[in-house]
């Protein structure tokens, strides 16, 4: 069974420019978790969604954005990059949007902002 | 207000030298504990989801634990490739998993 699989793995961008960061989550997982990781440390909550609907957002500017598409995949989009947003940004899928069986998470997109 | 806390913040061990990281949580109504392991720059892998107090999980040298009000990850005869981030999360009020800020566990040949 594939896994989350997310792409790019690595990113540079400029000051200013937009990124687009993609997901897929596992076959049967309708959920898609957005989280961002500075280097160093914890995972901050960005974005939550569930068919295809916005279910929740954390603490971030409305310069974060994203969507689900009907196969369930995910993209995130950051615009108006600033050097504080270089950061792993990870991405997790789980069952039926419900924590109670966790998570499973991709590898990951190394977001750099120069 | 939902909270885990971990402890400690970083661990330092001889391989071979066996101990113990904490997850304590603060929520109303446990649906479950979950335990990862995080790589630098990889995200986070699963490990043991436990659901109820007394419950135990075994993973090669790894023993999770839960009670009422903690949980804990028993470490038997570690090896320098179990050098890691190990996190905690549980189940919040809001459909969200709370995390911890997690354990970095080194082991030194």
């Amino acid at each position: 069974e594939a896994g989350v699989t997310q792409s790019p793995t690595h990113l540079i961008k400029t000051r200013g420019q937009q990124a687009t960061l993609r997901c897929s989550p596992i076959s049967g997982h309708t959920s898609v978790y957005w989280y961002q990781q500075a280097l160093g440390l914890g995972l901050q909550f960005l974005l939550w969604y569930d068919e295809g609907e916005e279910r929740n957002r954390g603490n971030f500017p409305p310069r974060f954005s994203g969507r689900q598409f009907p196969n369930y995949s995910s993209e995130l989009n950051v615009n108006a990059l600033e050097l504080e947003d270089s950061a792993l940004y990870l991405c997790a899928s789980s069952l039926v949007g419900s924590p109670n069986y966790g998570y499973t998470f991709g590898s990951g997109t190394r977001l750099t902002v120069v | 207000e939902d909270q885990v806390t971990q402890s400690p913040e970083a661990l330092r061990l001889q391989e071979g030298e066996s101990s113990s990281l904490n997850c304590s949580y603060t929520v109303s109504g446990l649906r479950g504990l979950f335990w990862y392991r995080q790589d630098p720059g990889k995200g986070p892998e699963f490990l043991f989801t436990l659901y109820s107090a007394g419950e135990e999980k075994e993973k090669e040298r790894l023993k999770a634990t839960l009670t009422k009000k903690e949980s804990f990850l028993h470490i038997t005869a570690p090896k320098p490739e179990d050098s890691a981030t190990y996190l905690c999360a549980v189940p919040g009020g809001n459909y969200q998993l709370i995390w911890g800020a997690g354990t970095k566990l080194i082991i030194k040949p």
